[in-house]
């Protein structure tokens, strides 16, 4: 089956800039998750989707950051305006209905400057 | 209470040798335990998992001990080789899985040839 896809894979912004990353779940997969990895660090979560639906998301800056998933299928996360604290690895991850484990993609490095 | 404490934070093993990787865990609710492996420019991977029902599982040359009233659970990794060479994260979750995973800080291993 193929894997989870993730877009683009490197990002430079400057500050104050606006950014937005995709992913595209593995088929049939109705939970997603974004994570956000800082470097050095485990990933940390940043919002859970069942469908399109939120089931998790206290983490999320909600101030900068958001998060849709149309048609309970790909996913995009946005954040406006970046800070140089937003530099990490954005990972997606999904899991299909019947079965604890993740599968992650390779995710975006986010560098903001 | 929903922390995941790891160590070591980075571990050099020669080959042939056992990896251990400990981790310990606040929440009693946490009903799974999985590892996961991450080589650069990767997502995490799933490696081995355990519910708490056990106390030890076994995948290959990869072992999960779990003590459920110590609330810490370890990868054992036997006959270490070069190419386990990786960043290994335990994580736990509730719900048996169902919730999202928080993360540890992540074990840098290292199997010198």
């Amino acid at each position: 089956e193929a894997g989870v896809a993730q877009s683009p894979r490197y990002k430079i912004i400057e500050k104050r800039q606006s950014v937005a990353f995709w992913c595209n779940p593995i088929s049939g997969h109705a939970t997603l998750y974004w994570y956000q990895q800082i470097l050095g660090q485990g990933p940390k979560l940043l919002i859970q989707f069942q469908n399109n639906g939120v089931v998790d998301d206290s983490q999320l800056p909600k101030d900068r950051f958001s998060a849709e998933r149309l048609k309970g299928v790909d996913s995009t996360l946005k954040i406006q305006p970046a800070k140089l604290e937003d530099s990490a690895v954005y990972l997606c991850a999904s899991r299909s209905q019947g079965a604890p484990g993740y599968t992650f993609g390779s995710g975006t490095r986010l560098t903001v400057v | 209470q929903q922390q995941v404490k790891q160590s070591p934070q980075s571990l050099i093993v020669q080959k042939g040798g056992i990896s251990i990787i400990n981790c310990a865990y606040e929440n009693t609710a946490f009903d799974y335990f999985p590892w996961y492996q991450q080589f650069p420019g990767k997502g995490p991977a799933l490696l081995i998992a355990i519910r708490p029902d056990v106390s030890e599982k076994k995948e290959g040359r990869f072992t999960i001990s779990f003590n459920k009233s110590a609330k810490q659970f370890s990868l054992h990794i036997m006959d270490s080789q070069p190419g386990d060479s990786a960043t290994y994260f335990c994580a736990a979750s509730l719900g048996t899985g169902r919730r999202a995973l928080t993360f540890g800080s992540g074990t840098r291993l290292q199997v010198q040839p």
